[in-house]
């Protein structure tokens, strides 16, 4: 299996500009999650789905950020308009959901993001 | 709410000594508890998890955790740390309730010294 897919791995953009990372989750997997790791604050969980559904977005900073699963196989986050405070890295993770589990989540390589 | 808190932000250590990382966690309910390893500019991976059952916990790489209920902790060891154990660990917990939700204790990083 190629494990979680991420892409661009790295992105650099000015102020102002939209930014769209995606993710591929782990086929078979029906929980994918959207993490942010930065120095200040760590690794913060912006929002996940189960069955491509948003079960909890409370992490998302912002109405700038929006996260979208059209598919079992595909999410995006969103930010528009960027700002040079979102500099961060973007992690996916999935995972098989069924409730309480206990399964671990699986993570990609991670999108490293730098907003000018 | 579920809260974890790992003790150290760094923890410096000599090649092929004993290093042990705390986490302690506080939850109403009961918990999974995992460990995770991050490696420089890489996702991060499973070390080991406790679901239930033997409080010992044996996970890849030679580490190993015991889970106390009492203390609500799930310190992180490994008898003889190599060069390639440089990286940071996250703890982490679910709840039932949360579906596979984690959420993460800040990390220490482990800086292993020749």
């Amino acid at each position: 299996d190629a494990g979680v897919i991420q892409s661009p791995r790295h992105e650099v953009t000015e102020m102002g500009q939209e930014v769209t990372l995606r993710c591929k989750p782990i086929s078979g997997h029906n929980s994918l999650f959207w993490y942010r790791q930065t120095m200040m604050r760590g690794l913060e969980l912006l929002i996940y789905f189960n069955n491509n559904v948003p079960i909890d977005d409370s992490g998302m900073p912002e109405d700038r950020f929006s996260a979208k699963m059209p598919n079992a196989s595909f999410s995006t986050l969103k930010i528009q308009p960027s700002e040079p405070r979102d500099s961060a890295v973007y992690f996916c993770a999935s995972s098989l959901h069924p409730l309480g589990s206990g399964n671990e989540q699986y993570f990609g390589p991670g999108t490293r993001l730098t907003v000018t | 709410a579920q809260s974890v808190t790992q003790l150290d932000s760094q923890v410096p250590v000599f090649e092929e000594a004993p290093v042990e990382l705390r986490c302690n966690y506080s939850s109403s309910v009961s918990v999974y508890l995992f460990w995770y390893v991050q490696y420089p500019n890489q996702g991060l991976q499973l070390l080991l998890k406790y679901l239930s059952g033997s409080t010992l916990v044996k996970g890849i790489n030679g580490f190993e955790a015991e889970f106390n209920k009492s203390q609500t902790s799930f310190h992180l060891r490994k008898p003889s740390v190599h060069i390639s154990d440089t990286a940071e660990y996250f703890c982490a917990v679910s709840i039932k309730a949360a579906g596979n939700k984690l959420t993460f204790g800040g990390g220490t990083r482990v800086l292993v010294k020749p």
